[in-house]
């Protein structure tokens, strides 16, 4: 119930293209879904993120949508560019603290957008 | 600001080996966390302290120890290194335990 997984692993995309990763979870008592963004040798910051009273929420050429009936969310990346290649590893955590209030990432994809 | 500070950048251990990773943040955060990547297996959380005076174990907590010294400083302890712990080591703090959390920028630690 508190894992969260992501898809695809791996992602090529031309440049001016959409990105599109997927994630979905099992806990409803999940309500904080972040998006986070990890260059070779950095550590993951966030990119943006969402809670579920919303279905969409952009910024700039990122967007999540929100499906809470489904589980789902994503992350659509619109005209990507080389420099948006990287690691996305989206994650979530429940409205309560204590040992199962930790965000819970997914495995990651790798994106590489191609000039 | 500094953010999330983490020291060393870079480390190799013999089997058997003992070390402590540091971390330090300037972010008045009250919750702080030490993950572990690998490969494949996404950000995986080793330990983490929810306010200070407090610890407790995450998913993978075997062959480590941690420290809260104050509001600031999260340590990690390796009692006796095993090539198992080759891994890239990233502290986080968080205001709150669900808010966003800020990432060191890691320690690439490798066991021989």
């Amino acid at each position: 119930q508190q894992q969260v997984k992501q898809s695809p692993q791996s992602l090529i995309v031309q440049k001016g293209g959409i990105s599109i990763i997927n994630c979905a979870y099992e806990n409803t008592a999940f309500d904080y879904f972040p998006w986070y963004q990890q260059f070779p040798g950095k550590g993951p910051a966030l990119l943006i993120a969402i809670r579920p009273d919303v279905s969409e929420k952009k910024e700039g050429r990122f967007t999540i949508s929100f499906n809470k009936s489904a589980k789902q969310f994503s992350l659509h990346i619109m005209d990507s560019q080389p420099g948006d290649s990287a690691t996305y590893f989206c994650a979530a955590s429940p409205n309560y603290g204590g040992s199962q209030g930790n965000l819970i990432f997914g495995k990651g994809t790798k994106l590489s957008v191609k000039p | 600001n500094a953010g999330v500070t983490q020291t060393p950048k870079f480390q190799v251990l013999k089997t058997g080996q003992s070390m402590t990773l540091q971390c330090a943040q300037d972010m008045n955060h009250n919750s702080m966390y030490w993950y572990r990547q690998d490969p494949g297996m996404g950000l995986r959380l080793i330990y983490y302290s929810a306010s200070e005076g407090t610890t407790d174990k995450g998913e993978v907590p075997n062959g480590y120890n941690v420290s809260r010294l104050n509001k600031r400083e999260f340590s990690l302890r390796l009692e006796s290194a095993a090539p198992s712990q080759t891994s890239v080591y990233f502290c986080a703090s968080s205001i709150l335990q669900n808010a966003e959390a800020f990432f060191g920028q890691g320690t690439r630690l490798t066991v021989v």
